[in-house]
């Protein structure tokens, strides 16, 4: 079965410095990979997705993830963070089925930014 | 705003008592989709939904049950409700495209708390 493993449950950072948030997935064939973001109060927001081709992929509000398939990792990262980067971030694994096509979650890994 | 809506936003009620969640999914999606996100099971996938047709069952109690109506909205319907069913349930939607290549849009979710 498919499964995906955030490592770090929370991470302080302070405003300006670079990011990484790590996720590892276990799947049998190719991925379907997926960043959301989920702010306080509010529901999980898209970030990027991943799908094929190139394995690096950008994402919205400056966030990148690299996909790496001898890792089984799709971490995500962002150059320099800002105080509005404060959430909770999820990977997902995609698993297309019979007629359907389910996501599979992380635990999430808590930001805080630190002024 | 991903253009998923759900009602209510908060629902607050007694063990034993029925409730239902409604979704709206995004224009032109047939797929519906639930989760439930809990603090110790994390974003778990409920049940899939594809215009009107159950497709996929996940880690969801017998007491739960859903349905998609000819307009796509949805519903999950939660009875003889228990303390530890209190929870964010979230829907998501998305065009079923098949190959695997699909996006869910999660909508706010609906807070519920069961006293």
């Amino acid at each position: 079965a498919q499964s995906v493993t955030q490592p770090d449950i929370h991470i302080t950072v302070s405003e300006g410095a670079s990011l990484e948030l790590r996720c590892n997935y276990s799947y049998g064939a190719t991925p379907y990979l997926f960043w959301y973001v989920q702010s306080p109060g509010q529901g999980l927001q898209l970030l990027l997705k991943y799908f094929s081709g190139d394995t690096l992929v950008q994402g919205i509000k400056g966030f990148e993830a690299e996909f790496k398939r001898s890792q089984s990792s799709f971490n995500l990262r962002k150059p320099s963070v800002h105080w509005s980067d404060a959430a909770e971030y999820f990977c997902a694994v995609g698993t297309p089925g019979a007629g359907s096509y389910q996501l599979t979650f992380g635990k999430g890994t808590k930001l805080s930014v630190i002024p | 705003d991903s253009g998923v809506t759900q009602t209510p936003k908060h629902l607050i009620t007694a063990t034993g008592q029925r409730v239902t969640l409604r979704c709206s999914p995004r224009s032109g999606d047939l797929s519906v989709y639930w989760y439930q996100q809990s603090l110790d099971q994390g974003l778990q996938f409920l049940i899939h939904y594809y215009n009107g047709e159950e497709r996929a069952k996940g880690n969801i109690l017998e007491r739960f049950s859903a349905q998609q109506f000819p307009d796509l909205h949805s519903e999950l319907n939660l009875s003889s409700l228990e303390l530890g069913d209190s929870a964010l349930y979230f829907c998501a939607s998305s065009v079923v495209k098949g190959g695997g290549t699909d996006t869910q849009y999660f909508g706010p979710g609906t807070r519920l708390t069961v006293l």
